[in-house]
């Protein structure tokens, strides 16, 4: 049964657009939700991140939103860039310190097109 | 400063041969954990070290599946008879212990394919 799901395996948007990524969770011990971006050959990158005292997180052209009563948070880039282009994974933790296995959903691929 | 590195980046192996692949943390990290990554998937939870200590090891498959981490630092997942189901990415993480740091920086990941 998966913890961590993004229903959307790809994601296509024309550059300089927003693009939003959606995630879905189902263990209600989660407090720390973290995006990690992977290009080809290459380990995830971390994104960014929220927990749960917050419903909003924003860095530069990223925001995370958490709605914590619906179990569902979601990514915005605005503006998209070729370079976004790459997949996502949302990931999850009952723990804020790094001792804690993050659990991650199948990833979302976007592609930023020109 | 230097990330995580893995190697062998690739390995073939025929089925049945035991595999070995090396983790090296970000110099200081304490946690390091060991992640499993199949086609089409995120990457699943192996194993995780604090220091040289293995207080999870949940995530292994099977007993085929060995880790250690005899100083603390480098890391090293050991397949013994290899299966084709083992075909995976394998990706190494490490962070910094402490209270809200829950970032895990990630290696390469090492491709393992079994024939």
């Amino acid at each position: 049964d998966q913890q961590v799901k993004q229903n959307s395996p790809s994601l296509s948007v024309q550059e300089g657009r927003i693009s939003i990524l959606n995630c879905d969770y189902t263990n209600s011990m989660f407090d720390y939700f973290l995006w990690y971006k992977k290009y080809p050959a290459e380990g995830p990158t971390f994104l960014i991140s929220i927990s749960s005292i917050k419903d909003k997180n924003e860095d530069g052209r990223f925001t995370v939103f958490l709605n914590k009563s619906a179990k569902h948070l979601s990514l915005h880039i605005v503006p998209s860039q070729p370079g976004d282009s790459a997949v996502y994974f949302c990931a999850a933790s009952a723990q804020p310190s790094g001792n804690t296995p993050l659990v991650f959903g199948k990833g979302t691929r976007l592609s930023v097109i020109a | 400063g230097a990330g995580v590195s893995q190697s062998p980046r690739y390995k073939v192996a025929k089925r049945g041969q035991d595999v070995a692949l090396r983790c090296d943390p970000i110099s200081g990290h304490v946690s390091l954990f060991w992640y499993q990554q199949a086609l089409g998937q995120g990457p699943e939870f192996l194993t995780y070290f604090q220091n040289e200590a293995q207080l999870d090891k949940s995530g292994l498959p099977s007993d085929r599946f060995f880790a250690e981490r005899p100083e603390g630092s480098v890391s090293t997942l050991k397949i013994q008879r290899t299966q084709q189901e083992d075909s995976a990415v394998y990706l190494c993480a490490s962070s910094p212990y402490g209270q809200g740091s829950y970032e895990q920086y990630f290696g390469p990941g090492t491709r393992l394919t079994v024939t």
